[in-house]
């Protein structure tokens, strides 16, 4: 069974930074495409980072780019999202998502809230 | 950037229905279309990719169709779980969300 399981969450205050982390199992990790995906309270979906199998290639959101760093460690079966610079607006729930024909496998998610 | 447009944004069915979402993709996405479905509280979940794939463990109540720029999707008779927030999703230039239709019970 594919699980996927955030962690790193909490309240920060605007200008700080957090990393997150997801840990997968459940399927062969280094094979696979991951995804960050962030929803803002009562809001939609925003993907915002992507991360190739090896990472060879990572692509972000024009709304996170030069502030948030996607990374992964395949030998720990885990995914990272590195967050600088935090602002009121990225106060959301974040999501990391396996990439199969789009993304098939979704964490539970974790809150980043940023607030002073 | 491609624009997803979803219709309706509040949908109000009772049980046994027939109900159909609707996205339009700003420009022709090639069937590039997945649809998710979110309950309150929980992760979103994929239902049907590429327009008109059912995801594994996905009833056959649920079916998708359409071609370059409009897509739909229909749920042949509403059950009791199928209640929640719907979003389409295209991965052919980029990768964009719609803004959702939550379908509640009338």
């Amino acid at each position: 069974e594919v699980q996927l399981v955030e962690s790193g969450g909490g309240l920060v205050q605007p200008g700080s930074s957090l990393k997150l982390s997801c840990v997968a199992s459940g399927f062969t990790f280094s094979n696979y495409g991951m995804n960050w995906i962030r929803q803002a309270p009562k809001k939609g979906l925003e993907w915002i980072a992507l991360i190739y199998y090896d990472s060879s290639n990572k692509y972000y959101a024009d709304s996170v780019k030069g502030r948030f760093t996607i990374s992964r460690d395949n030998s720990k079966n885990t995914l990272y999202l590195e967050m600088n610079s935090l602002r009121s607006e990225d106060t959301a729930m974040y999501y990391c998502a396996k990439w199969g024909e789009g993304f098939d496998y979704w964490g539970q998610g974790v809150m980043v809230t940023v607030s002073s | 950037d491609i624009q997803m447009t979803q219709s309706p944004s509040l949908l109000s069915a009772s049980v046994g229905d027939r109900v159909t979402i609707n996205c339009k993709a700003s420009q022709n996405i090639n069937k590039y279309l997945n649809w998710y479905q979110q309950k309150l509280g929980e992760a979103p979940k994929l239902l049907i990719y590429n327009t008109n794939n059912l995801q594994t463990g996905i009833p056959s109540r649920f079916s998708g169709s359409g071609s370059g720029t409009d897509y739909t999707l229909t749920i042949s008779s509403l059950q009791p779980e199928d209640f929640g927030t719907y979003f389409c999703f295209q991965h052919n230039s980029w990768l964009t969300f719609g803004s959702g239709t939550k379908l509640e019970i009338k």
